[in-house]
């Protein structure tokens, strides 16, 4: 079984100052690894996915994570953020199986990201 | 990327009501289908996983014959809370996943029971 672990539940920031969210998985297979956006009262939205390749994934609004298989970590960083940031993220991880309950996204407990002026 | 849409966003029922939401995936045919549920400030629980055509698979301590998991077509699943009762009260969202990795999320739907 997989299980994810956010370690900040909040993490305030100033407007254009760069942030790190942290998240941390444990596995006893290989997995893909995702972070997904909420924004109050919506769906999630992919923000970008590890697969395979280059350890260093580049998602949208200039967010990028970098895979560390060694540390088991997918830590979520944006150089220079923006009010319109501040939202809820969420890290979550899926065995490599398809079909059944395979392949299930199993999600941390969330980091609520705030960007003050 | 793939759209779905849940509809509806909101819904306030009265306790005892049956509430149906319904999930669609527009452009692309999705094999499987996913309900989770949200907990204020929590994260996502999975409720559900539904292959087309068969039964849906439900986690431990859903109650399968209160949330009732229809996915008839292959763009269409439906969660409909039987008997409603204040407790389940909360932010339903449904995710569908073609043959690939990715899944792809609706919108949510806020249930209020009254």
């Amino acid at each position: 079984a997989q299980s994810v672990t956010q370690l900040d539940s909040q993490v305030p920031v100033f407007e254009e100052a760069p942030v790190e969210l942290r998240c941390n998985y444990s596995s006893s297979v290989s997995v893909y690894l995702f972070w997904y956006v909420q924004y109050p009262n919506q769906g999630l939205q992919l923000l970008l996915k590890y697969l395979s390749g280059s350890t260093l994934v580049k998602g949208i609004n200039g967010f990028e994570a970098e895979f560390n298989k060694s540390q088991t970590s997918f830590h979520l960083r944006k150089p220079s953020v923006h009010i319109s940031d501040t939202a809820e993220y969420f890290c979550a991880v899926s065995d490599r199986g398809y079909g059944g309950s395979q392949g299930n996204l199993i999600f941390g407990k969330g980091t609520k990201l705030s960007v003050k002026p | 990327g793939a759209v779905v849409s849940q509809h509806p966003s909101r819904v306030i029922c009265k306790s005892g009501t049956s509430v149906k939401i319904e999930c669609r995936s527009l452009d692309f045919q999705a094999t499987t289908m996913f309900w989770y549920r949200q907990f204020p400030k929590q994260s996502l629980m999975l409720m559900a996983t539904s292959n087309e055509g068969s039964k849906a698979t439900y986690e431990q301590g859903v109650e399968k014959d209160k949330f009732l998991i229809n996915h008839a077509s292959l763009t269409l699943s439906t969660l409909t809370v039987t008997s409603a009762h204040p407790e389940d009260s909360s932010f339903y969202i449904c995710s569908a996943r073609e043959s690939g990795v990715e899944a792809f999320f609706g919108q949510g739907t806020r249930l209020t029971v009254v």
